[in-house]
């Protein structure tokens, strides 16, 4: 099956930028996405972008999609302890395919 | 205020007595699906349904079941809960192709 990878911890300090990087393996990708996870929490869409574009941003946050290679990162800039927490990668391939989520990469941010 | 609701949030039982975790949404979506959560695994998904009464099986549907008899709802059903089955669970839904809107987790300790 489909497969999507990600490391799995970060650690920043506050003020740099982090970024999070995922590979997947289907080339029939249509949507990205991150999702975020706070402590306790269940999982928040915090981007997405589709498999034709290369960059999206949206205030601090810049996803960079590299469909030969099949790399997806997200940019969180000015990092702040709020941003803390596991950052979801997912694919979704042609038609109604469900989502495959990488494992989640933990996100620690240093004040 | 559109949402995804689970209930419950927590709970504690015992090997083998019969369990439902209910999810509903009020966004009118096709979309309905099952995760669970584990350390180290992710988000691994159980059952998915594209409509009412159309529902499949995701990567880990051993032991569970579900419905949808309306549209809203999505129930998940543990007939007999084993203590691998400890885990986090998220219901999620979406309109067909879009993206999934997550609950906020029932948390299930299985003694």
């Amino acid at each position: 099956g489909e497969d999507v990878e990600q490391s799995l911890f970060l650690s920043v300090r506050e003020g740099d930028s982090s970024v999070i990087n995922c590979t997947y393996t289907d080339s029939s990708s249509t949507y990205l996405y991150w999702y975020k996870q706070e402590p306790g929490a269940g999982l928040q869409l915090l981007t997405y972008i589709f498999s034709n574009m290369d960059m999206k941003q949206d205030q601090r946050l810049t996803v960079l999609l590299n469909k030969k290679d099949k790399h997806l990162s997200l940019r969180i800039a000015d990092t702040q302890t709020g941003d803390s927490a596991i950052y979801f990668c997912a694919e979704r391939g042609s038609g109604n395919t469900p989502l495959v989520f990488g494992k989640g990469t933990r996100l620690s941010v240093i004040a | 205020e559109a949402q995804v609701t689970q209930n419950p949030r927590y709970l504690i039982t015992v090997t083998g007595k019969k369990l439902t975790v209910t999810c509903s949404q009020n966004m009118n979506h096709e979309y309905m699906s099952w995760y669970r959560q584990d350390p180290g695994l992710g988000l691994r998904q159980i059952y998915y349904s594209m409509n009412v009464e159309v529902t499949d099986k995701g990567d880990v549907p051993e032991g569970y079941k579900v419905s949808r008899k309306e549209k809203r709802n999505f129930p998940l059903i543990l007939e007999s809960p084993s203590p691998n089955q400890t885990s986090l669970y998220f219901c999620a839904s979406s309109s067909l192709g879009d993206t999934q809107y997550f609950g906020p987790g029932t948390r299930l300790t299985v003694l």
